[in-house]
């Protein structure tokens, strides 16, 4: 079946460390893949996402690369910010009767001044 | 554009009580769902609607029905709540059923705590 597997969190960095959120995933036919972030008492927003093999999604200094051979789609940040700290969420969409995202169980991140 | 908005934020009922989750879009999307937010789970899929007058069921469907009688609106009704309830509801939407990369726009969500 279709499953996305993220790294267990908190990950606790210090303000301008080098970001990494391993996610990886299990999916039939051609996915899109997606990463959303979850600020404090609010709703899911959409971060990035990339729809094909080598595409990269991009936004607010995050990056993430759709490699098709490794079935990942890591989440990177050159130097994290304080503001940054929030809930992620890496998710797949695939061509089915329901259309829904699958989620995985999300990574908190903790960003200390 | 409002977005997807819900009602209420928050919401203790007592075990047996009925309720609706209130979710409403003003974005003309076509697709609308309901995940629910557990801790270590991420978020399941409830119900979901392709347009006015079609609902079908998600991975997590039992004790929860929906009805979607407008483009704009789709609400969530508990029958009769339950302890394993208690969670944070989100409601979202998409304006395509048909492209898998369309982005799904989510509500700030609904907590809910049942005794």
């Amino acid at each position: 079946g279709n499953s996305v597997t993220q790294m267990e969190g908190p990950v606790t960095l210090s303000e301008e460390a080098f970001l990494t959120i391993n996610c990886t995933y299990t999916a039939t036919g051609y996915p899109s893949l997606f990463w959303y972030v979850q600020y404090p008492g609010e709703g899911l927003q959409l971060l990035l996402k990339a729809t094909k093999a080598d595409d990269k999604g991009s936004n607010k200094g995050f990056e993430a690369t759709y490699r098709k051979e490794t079935t990942s789609f890591h989440l990177e940040k050159g130097s994290v910010q304080v503001s940054d700290s929030a809930v992620y969420f890496c998710a797949l969409r695939v061509v089915d009767s329901s259309y829904k995202l699958i989620f995985g169980s999300g990574t908190r991140l903790l960003v200390r001044p | 554009n409002a977005g997807v908005t819900q009602t209420p934020k928050f919401q203790v009922l007592k075990t047996g009580q009925s309720m609706t989750l209130q979710c409403a879009q003003d974005m003309n999307h076509e697709y609308m769902s309901w995940y629910r937010q557990d801790p270590g789970m991420g978020l399941r899929l409830i119900h979901y609607s392709v347009g006015a007058g079609i609902t079908d069921q998600g991975e997590v469907p039992n004790g929860y029905n929906v009805s979607r009688s407008t483009t704009e609106d789709f609400p969530l009704r508990l029958l009769s709540a339950a302890p394993s309830q208690t969670s944070v509801y989100f409601c979202a939407s998409s304006y395509s059923i048909r492209e898998v990369q369309e982005t799904q726009y989510f509500g700030p969500g609904t907590r809910l705590l049942v005794l």
